[in-house]
């Protein structure tokens, strides 16, 4: 069964950096075709795709947010990270992680972790 | 970038009708589609992949159709819980897009 849960700061202030970790089982990011991806989801919202990482570390970023994310994975510790940098109050939303694959062509998210709000303010 | 449209944004029905929801890509995804449930306070869950299999576990009240830029989601008789918000989204090319959601209330 896979499970994915996300962590970090709840609360940032305005410029701030955001790191966040999806620790994840049953699955190992050092198997081929397996990825992780972040997708967020402001109050209200609809879902906007941030990031992806593979098993062999390719690394792909939504091109509107590219200058401001940074996705890394620990293998070892069966995480993923994401890093924002200089967040916004528009940044504020529920941010989840999730498992995806490829296997020559590019897949759904399934399943997702429960989420996390993380609200920008001073 | 792909841009996916669904209609209607929202959808008053009851128990026992029949729904449909539709997502239209800018440009021709093929069958590279996945239609997703999420309830309140809840993350999203996957229906649907490939445009029109269904994932296990899902009850077959839920149909997928469509390639190429037009799809739906047909539920067929709609239960109680099926009332949700329904997201669709692309996963042919980066970036992953999704559509604005479909929010499906009791009537």
């Amino acid at each position: 069964q896979i499970t994915l849960k996300e962590s970090g700061r709840t609360l940032v202030k305005p410029t701030q950096t955001l790191t966040l970790t999806c620790t994840f089982s049953g699955f190992s990011l050092s198997t081929r075709g397996v990825g992780v991806g972040w997708i967020r989801q402001p109050p209200g919202k609809a879902l906007e795709w941030l990031a992806v990482i593979y098993w062999d570390d390719d690394k792909r970023y939504s091109p509107s947010l590219k200058s401001r994310l940074t996705i890394t994975k620990d293998t070892s510790k069966n995480q993923v990270v994401l890093t924002m940098t200089n967040m916004d109050p528009v940044d504020t939303a529920t941010y989840y992680c999730a498992h995806t694959s490829w296997f020559g062509e590019l897949s759904w998210f399934d399943p997702w972790g429960q989420g996390t709000l993380v609200t920008v303010s001073s | 970038a792909i841009q996916l449209t669904q209609s209607p944004s929202s959808l008053s029905a009851s128990v026992g009708d029949r729904v449909t929801i539709t997502c239209r890509a800018s440009q021709g995804i093929s069958s590279a589609l996945a239609w997703y449930q999420q309830k309140p306070g809840k993350a999203p869950n996957i229906l649907i992949y490939d445009a029109s299999s269904l994932e296990s576990g899902v009850p077959s009240r839920f149909r997928g159709s469509g390639s190429g830029t037009e799809f739906t989601l047909t539920i067929s008789s709609l239960q109680p819980e099926d009332f949700a918000t329904y997201y669709c989204q692309q996963f042919n090319s980066y970036p992953y897009s999704f559509g604005q959601g479909t929010k499906l209330e009791i009537k």
